[in-house]
């Protein structure tokens, strides 16, 4: 099993819906948690963090967090063409090592 | 802002050439990475840096080797070229004086090697 799951995809949806995507972690420990965002031949760009249970939102973007189901996902309201892209959730365990998933490709149709 | 440059940006060169990748950050982060990553694949950590003469390999085995005698600077180096190392090579920094726990990337340098 994989440290941290994600599904790649491509998870396709219209312009304007909500995009949901989802991340799994395997260890307990885990403090702090990443959702990055890599275009096609880009480099990773922060787009959330959160280390607490519940909801952070910043802007059309929502981190959810459960720390006891050990899941996050990220929320992106009013999709658009320019969310396409690659979707990395990353995780620091408690050795400090950050994890990255294999991330999801997202795929907003006009 | 994020400030770490990788260069080359984009580099093209024969088998069994010795070749370079520099790596600068001016965030004064003390950890640094290298990351190898194919088009359309996933993230391979291959070194890390803690700090000044500190060198760790990554999770993913690679012939490369790197060199962290400044804070600011973290190259990582290839003394002969093969076509298998054809691939896009991210530098990221992270910790203190920030501590916020995230990764900054540079824009990467891709190698072709022929």
């Amino acid at each position: 099993q994989k440290e941290v799951e994600q599904n790649s995809g491509p998870l396709s949806v219209p312009e304007g819906a909500i995009a949901s995507l989802n991340c799994t972690y395997s260890d307990r420990g885990s403090q702090s948690f990443f959702w990055y965002r890599q275009y096609s031949g880009k480099s990773p760009e922060l787009i959330m963090s959160i280390y607490s249970n519940g909801d952070k939102e910043d802007g059309r973007f929502t981190a959810q967090l459960n720390k006891a189901s050990q899941y996050v996902s990220l929320l992106i309201r009013d999709s658009q063409p320019s969310d396409s892209a690659t979707y990395l959730c990353a995780v620091r365990s408690a050795g400090n090592m950050l994890t990255f998933g294999g991330g999801t490709r997202l795929m907003v149709k006009p | 802002e994020a400030d770490i440059y990788q260069t080359p940006r984009y580099l093209v060169i024969g088998t069994g050439k010795k070749i370079t990748l520099e790596c600068s950050q001016t965030m004064g982060h003390d950890k640094m990475y290298w990351y190898q990553q194919d088009p359309g694949m996933e993230l391979h950590l291959i070194h890390y840096s803690y700090g000044v003469n500190s060198t760790e390999k990554g999770d993913l085995s690679s012939e490369s080797t790197v060199s962290r005698i400044r804070t600011e600077h973290f190259p990582l180096t290839l003394e002969s070229a093969r076509p298998s190392h054809t691939s896009q090579y991210l530098c990221a920094s992270s910790g203190r004086p920030s501590n916020t726990g995230e990764l900054f990337f540079g824009e990467g340098s891709r190698l072709t090697v022929l």
